[in-house]
């Protein structure tokens, strides 16, 4: 199962910032927050990764909590485009694979006009 | 270039047919997956090739076998598969699965539909 729990969907208005909120309470020490997203039946984008420092790239925003059980992600200025499922992924490992990226439901983002 | 190219886009076959499914990447890349995406549901990890040696998820059926020729080229060939099967197919590639800050990158996939 995935260690991480997202809204099953949120709306937001063209221009504004997007804030998709993810908890992993269960997360260890070592494990980083991954997030990618899922156009309509295109293959999952990589996003933004981080481990406890907010991070920031030409895409989004990362900010994780000082606790490390929760992040949200930052889509500063939301376009239709953007439109898409967006997975919270922290990395299981498993009996045959050391980093296993279990995807939960992830939170399905409509960006309105 | 973060780009993995998966062939054919689409594929209807029948459940007596045999096909394959391709993946490439040109990234350097030394680990490379597969994933079964069934509709409205997350993508499920299949198969991991790390430096060519493949980790068996033992859930998968036989009727799907991973072949890796080179770090470069994965493929899934298909035996006898149920309608049940039909899914989006994803192949991903990544650095080294043994990194823990190792990122996949997602080709567009290959829609499987089985009579």
């Amino acid at each position: 199962d995935a260690k991480t729990t997202q809204p099953p969907s949120m709306d937001c208005a063209e221009g504004r910032a997007a804030n998709l909120p993810c908890n992993h309470s269960t997360i260890s020490g070592n494990e980083y927050v991954y997030w990618y997203r899922q156009i309509h039946s295109q293959g999952p984008q990589y996003i933004i990764h981080g481990l406890k420092n907010n991070e920031t790239n030409e895409m989004a925003s990362l900010i994780i909590t000082e606790d490390r059980k929760s992040s949200t992600l930052i889509l500063p200025h939301a376009t239709l485009r953007d439109t898409a499922v967006y997975y919270c992924i922290v990395r299981v490992a498993t009996l045959w694979n050391n980093n296993d990226m279990r995807f939960g439901a992830g939170t399905r983002l409509t960006v309105k006009p | 270039d973060t780009e993995v190219t998966q062939t054919p886009k689409h594929l209807v076959m029948g459940m007596t047919n045999k096909k394959s499914l391709k993946c490439e990447q040109h990234m350097g890349h030394r680990a490379m997956y597969w994933y079964k995406q069934k509709a409205k549901k997350p993508p499920e990890l299949m198969f991991v090739y790390s430096y060519e040696k493949l980790s068996i998820n033992e859930s998968v059926p036989s009727r799907f076998s991973p072949e890796c020729p080179n770090s470069s080229l994965l493929n899934l060939h298909l035996h006898a598969l149920q309608p049940e099967d039909s899914a989006l197919y994803l192949c991903a590639s990544s650095q080294d699965s043994r990194d823990s800050t190792d990122t996949q990158y997602f080709g567009p996939g290959t829609r499987l539909t089985v009579l």
